[in-house]
């Protein structure tokens, strides 16, 4: 079983929807949680990251942690097609950031 | 502006030979750097958590001969991949953060591309 695990997609949705990525992890002892966003070639860069059970809202974006089933996931509203990108999803526990495979996402104008 | 910086962006070398990709932090001390590496269309792979003043901590599967990590002040760790093949080409990352890191505020470097010919 992978530590991080994410469906590598891609998910299409048309402009203006609401995107919902998820993401479930192995280690139980995971402290804090991210969501990065990776365009192609390009480093990722943090979008937001969680650390305790239930929603976290930044402007378009809302991070969602429930620790006893082990998922976070991450909505996307109003989505945009300069949102096209790939997402990563990352898990703490003691100092190693371990990142999943990534889901593509896809706004269709 | 970029608080973790790398250089080069892009380097290209003969098989056989050794490549040194730079990692710096800009604005803050960084005990802890950690290098990964990405392959096209797959995830971060971490490859090691290079710890200044002392050896780096690689992970499984990873040659640590191969790949040497020397993290020689808290602001700079330097990668070099020593007699390059074209199955190391990659993307190399490095990231860090204050505090050694263990914060949530995690800052990730432009990227090496590495191509071996």
């Amino acid at each position: 079983q992978k530590e991080v695990e994410q469906n590598s997609g891609p998910l299409s949705v048309p402009e203006g929807a609401i995107a919902s990525l998820n993401c479930t992890y192995s280690d139980r002892g995971s402290q804090s949680f991210f969501w990065y966003r990776q365009y192609s070639g390009k480093s990722p860069e943090l979008i937001m990251f969680i650390y305790s059970n239930g929603d976290k809202e930044d402007g378009r974006f809302t991070a969602q942690l429930n620790k006893a089933s082990q998922y976070v996931s991450l909505l996307i509203r109003d989505s945009q097609p300069s949102d096209s990108a790939t997402y990563l999803c990352a898990v703490r526990g003691t100092g190693k950031l371990i990142f999943g495979q990534g889901t593509t996402l896809q706004v269709k104008p | 502006g970029a608080v973790v910086s790398q250089h080069p962006s892009r380097v290209i070398c003969k098989s056989g030979t050794s490549v040194k990709i730079e990692c710096r932090s800009l604005d803050f001390q960084a005990t802890t750097m950690f290098w990964y590496r990405q392959f096209p269309k797959q995830s971060l792979m971490l490859m090691a958590t290079s710890n200044e003043g002392s050896k780096a901590t690689y992970e499984q599967g990873v040659e640590k001969d191969k790949f040497l990590i020397n993290h020689a002040s808290l602001t700079l760790s330097t990668l070099t991949v020593t007699s390059a093949h074209p199955e190391d080409s990659s993307f190399y990352i490095c990231s860090a953060g204050p505090g050694g890191g263990g914060g949530n505020t995690i800052y990730f470097g432009e990227g090496s591309w590495l191509t071996v010919v």
